[in-house]
């Protein structure tokens, strides 16, 4: 069975811009959750989709959001960048239904400029 | 707020020694999840404790959740330097609803 899969890896953006990151979950995991890593804040919880509607959001302001498609993949964007968003954005997928065991995916490293 | 607080930050030890590391909130918590992550990946999944008391043995980890369910301990025996990595404590929310990182343990084991 494959494993979470982000896309990109990488990414190098300037403030101002807006960027797009993508995360497709494990086969038959209806459930997405988005976290930001740093290294002051640790691993901060972003949001959650489940069958296509948010289920659980964080504290983050309104320039990050996401969606999730019919099948399972999700979008995370954050729109005009600031330098403080430079992080590892990881996703994480489960079934959604019971289980909470969370597989997680290997990160976009997002470096703002 | 739930928070999660873990000690120490820091370990460096050498092969074969003993450790432990600590997972302390003042919240209760339905179950807490321990993950390990190397550098350049997302954190796996070690294991998750549910009922409060409980012991539960991965080879040469023991991980304890405590009585009242608002902490929890990670005990390494003969480290060996596969074992270095990010340990992170998560304690799962309403049954799953939420999860609370704690800011982790860097452990480096030295051969």
């Amino acid at each position: 069975k494959a494993g979470v899969t982000q896309t990109p890896r990488y990414l190098i953006k300037t403030r101002g811009q807006q960027v797009t990151l993508s995360c497709s979950p494990i086969s038959g995991h209806r459930s997405v959750s988005w976290y930001q890593q740093t290294p002051g804040q640790g691993l901060q919880f972003l949001f959650e989709y489940f069958s296509e509607t948010q289920r659980n959001k964080g504290n983050f302001p309104g320039r990050f959001s996401g969606r999730q498609f019919s099948n399972s993949r999700s979008e995370m964007n954050v729109s005009t960048l600031e330098l403080g968003d430079s992080a590892l954005y990881l996703c994480a997928s489960r079934t959604g239904t019971g289980g909470h065991e969370q597989y997680f995916g290997p990160g976009t490293r997002l470096t703002v400029t | 707020t739930q928070l999660l607080e873990q000690s120490p930050q820091f370990l460096s030890i050498q092969e074969g020694e003993n450790l432990t590391v600590y997972c302390n909130s003042s919240s209760v918590f339905s179950s807490l999840q321990w993950y390990r992550q190397e550098p350049g990946e997302g954190p796996v999944l070690l294991v998750t404790v549910v009922t409060g008391g409980e012991v539960k043995k991965l080879k040469r980890l023991t991980f304890q959740f405590g009585d009242a369910r608002k902490d929890s301990s990670l005990h390494i025996t003969a480290a060996q330097p596969g074992d270095t990595g990010l340990y992170l404590c998560a304690g799962v929310v309403n049954y799953g609803q939420n999860f609370v990182f704690g800011p982790g343990t860097r452990l480096s084991v030295l051969p």
